[in-house]
């Protein structure tokens, strides 16, 4: 068991680009979570798949945010026209229903837009 | 809706001495509370959560947590502290029933343990 593994784990792009990031759960897990976490604060949900369905989006995800699990393994979340605001930390995290449901977190994504 | 609320920005203790994090939460229904830690630039790590039973509960790196309902806290505690237990640290509350598990989380609790 490898944990969650996510990609790249830092990224700095120019205001108005598009960003990616991968996250890959723990093998197995059916729920996958994305947060968001900016300096000082606690993380932020903003969507969460169960197998390939995406369940619920939070408000903070704006349309110029997607995320998808297309075969309800590996997830990717996209920013397009990335603003200084989306500087973050980008969480994924999994869950295994059967097993309590507890959420194990990646190492997180940083994102800085210049 | 359901939160936590961490009162304390920051706390400090001395190596050796006993810790305590605090967290009150607000929830309709049954509370599902849970604690984790977060190194520096690293992802946030579980320590410990609460469903049902007993309302001491023990977790990883030694670490327990007390939950009263009367109080409706869930404080974080470990008898002994180490310099390695500085860190941030969050309390979250489950959001949601029937095997909905969103977690909200506190703003969270800097540690300092000094040598």
């Amino acid at each position: 068991d490898t944990g969650v593994s996510q990609d790249p784990r830092h990224k700095i792009t120019k205001r108005g680009q598009n960003v990616t990031f991968r996250c890959d759960p723990i093998s197995e897990h059916n729920r996958l979570y994305w947060y968001r976490q900016t300096l000082g604060q606690g993380p932020e949900f903003l969507t969460y798949f169960q197998n390939e369905a995406q369940l619920e989006k939070s408000r903070l995800l704006s349309d110029r945010f997607s995320a998808e699990r297309p075969k309800g393994s590996f997830s990717t979340l996209e920013i397009q026209r990335t603003e200084q605001g989306d500087s973050a930390m980008y969480l994924c995290a999994s869950s295994l229903v059967q097993q309590g449901n507890t959420i194990y977190f990646g190492e997180g994504s940083w994102l800085t837009v210049v | 809706a359901q939160s936590v609320a961490q009162p304390e920005d920051q706390v400090n203790v001395a190596e050796g001495n006993p810790l305590t994090v605090k967290c009150t939460y607000s929830v309709s229904g049954n509370p599902y509370l849970f604690w984790y830690v977060q190194y520096p630039n690293r992802g946030l790590q579980f320590l410990l959560k609460y469903i049902t039973g007993d309302n001491l509960v023990k977790g990883s790196y030694g670490f327990e947590a007390e939950f009263n309902k009367s109080q409706t806290s869930f404080h974080l505690k470990k008898p002994s502290a180490l310099v390695s237990d500085s860190a941030l640290y969050f309390c979250a509350v489950r959001d949601g029933g029937g095997g909905y598990n969103k977690l909200i989380f506190g703003a969270g609790t800097r540690l300092a343990v000094h040598p």
